[in-house]
């Protein structure tokens, strides 16, 4: 079936360090949605992106959403111990009326 | 507050027993979900609804069922077809289509 990739699959940072995960789908997208889940947590949406082209900010957190809406990334700027988790995009595919889920990042952050 | 309310959180079930898993929700939301999460993995999509008394089927259905009898409600019930039952599954809800979800803290179940 349609799939959403992510990259890379774990990434391990020094706190303060940057850190990027990037989102692809074969299919264009309806709109993105970020969601984070923290170790033995549940997701938790951060945000969604609907045009093409569309840079959202939430604090060290930046969301982009490419201008072929078949790609994303997110972008965290000096990282922290809090930003510790799993990170899933998750897309709306042509007219499907659900959201297809990334394969995730999970980050860890050390100090 | 509103929310989303899974239970048990633990479940152990004997093979070949049929278990059925809680959803309530108290967000007035149109649509809800159900999704397994393996070990590592991402979420894959189970059934899902976008209104009362009607329901799709995701991409794994197969051994599953639900029913949506009322708008906070969403149980689904993992029947003994279902070859490998052993997971995290998570409920959520979105007030309509193209909006965030909000997901319920899962419940672990494990079949023995």
């Amino acid at each position: 079936g349609q799939q959403v990739m992510q990259i890379p699959q774990y990434q391990h940072v020094q706190e303060g360090e940057d850190f990027t995960t990037y989102c692809n789908s074969s299919t264009t997208l309806s709109n993105i949605q970020w969601y984070k889940q923290r170790p033995g947590g549940h997701p938790v949406f951060l945000i969604q992106l609907v045009k093409s082209g569309e840079v959202k900010k939430q604090k060290r957190l930046t969301f982009q959403f490419g201008e072929a809406k078949k790609n994303s990334s997110l972008h965290i700027t000096a990282t922290q111990t809090t930003d510790v988790g799993t990170y899933f995009c998750a897309g709306m595919i042509g007219t499907a009326s659900k959201l297809t889920f990334g394969t995730g990042t999970r980050l860890q952050v050390t100090l | 507050d509103g929310g989303i309310t899974q239970s048990p959180k633990y479940l152990f079930r004997k093979e070949g027993q049929n278990v059925t898993l809680s959803c309530e929700q108290n967000l007035n939301h149109d649509a809800m979900y159900w999704y397994r999460q393996d070990p590592g993995q991402g979420l894959r999509l189970i059934y899902y609804s976008q209104i009362v008394n009607d329901f799709q089927k995701g991409d794994i259905a197969e051994g599953y069922s639900v029913s949506r009898e009322k708008k906070e409600s969403f149980p689904l019930t993992v029947t003994s077809a279902q070859k490998n039952p052993t997971a995290f599954y998570l409920c959520a809800s979105s007030i309509r289509v193209l909006y965030g979800y909000t997901f319920g803290s899962g419940t672990r179940l494990t079949v023995v």
